[in-house]
């Protein structure tokens, strides 16, 4: 298994531009969310999804696009870039959803760097 | 909302123990955790710890839970170079229609030789 697959790496954007990130994972988990990492602020949700078609909001979802129309595609979209943006992204992942418990181990990616100029 | 709080540094000498401490607000806190990221990588789960538990042990790590303070300590025993890491505790919140993580901001540890 590969586990959680982010691309890009690293992206950089001008302000007013758009881009999708890509998060999948080949472990058939039910669960998927994204996380921004700033320095000083630990992660921070922006979305997640309990299943395919079913999304939802988190922490910090402004300015922030999800779907899920296949359990193993997770992509988070920026609709107009702004500076603010700049951040390193994470997608998770587990079998189900955290409250099922804390067996329920969640997945990282390798994070995409991003810089919004 | 719920808050996760850390001390951001934490220095210590190569085979000493490290503890590092976290507070939490969540009265309703079930299931507590800490990952582990290195440099240039995603988090890693180390361990975690239910609400109904004071302690629990894993190899170097110990986790002691004190729910009537909320407070959440990692003890890693015979630190080594490799432990050099940033080390997050997180809360699993009911807040929302399903449970997520809530992150401290993270502690840095630096393990000199």
């Amino acid at each position: 298994n590969a586990g959680v697959t982010q691309t890009p790496k690293f992206q950089v954007l001008k302000t007013g531009q758009s881009m999708t990130l890509q998060c999948a994972q080949d472990m058939n988990h039910e669960y998927m969310s994204w996380y921004r990492q700033d320095p000083g602020m630990g992660l921070r949700l922006i979305h997640y999804s309990v299943g395919a078609g079913i999304t939802d909001q988190g922490e910090v979802p402004n300015g922030y696009n999800v779907s899920r129309s296949t359990t193993e595609d997770f992509p988070l979209r920026l609709l107009s870039a702004a500076p603010s943006q700049t951040s390193v992204y994470f997608c998770a992942s587990s079998y189900s959803a955290l409250t099922s418990g804390g067996q329920e181990t969640q997945y990282f990616g390798p994070g995409t760097r991003l810089l919004v100029l | 909302g719920e808050d996760v709080e850390q001390s951001l540094f934490l220095s210590v000498r190569e085979g000493d123990s490290s503890v590092i401490n976290c507070t939490y607000t969540d009265s309703s806190s079930t299931y507590l955790y800490w990952y582990k990221q290195e440099p240039g990588a995603g988090l890693q789960l180390l361990t975690y710890i239910f609400s109904n538990m004071d302690m629990k042990q894993d190899q170097r790590l110990t986790v002691l839970l004190n729910k009537k303070d909320k407070h959440l300590s990692l003890r890693i025993a015979d630190t080594q170079t490799g432990d050099s890491a940033i080390y997050f505790c997180a809360d699993l919140n009911y807040g929302g229609s399903q449970g997520n993580l809530i992150f401290g901001k993270g502690t840095k540890l630096s393990v000199k030789p």
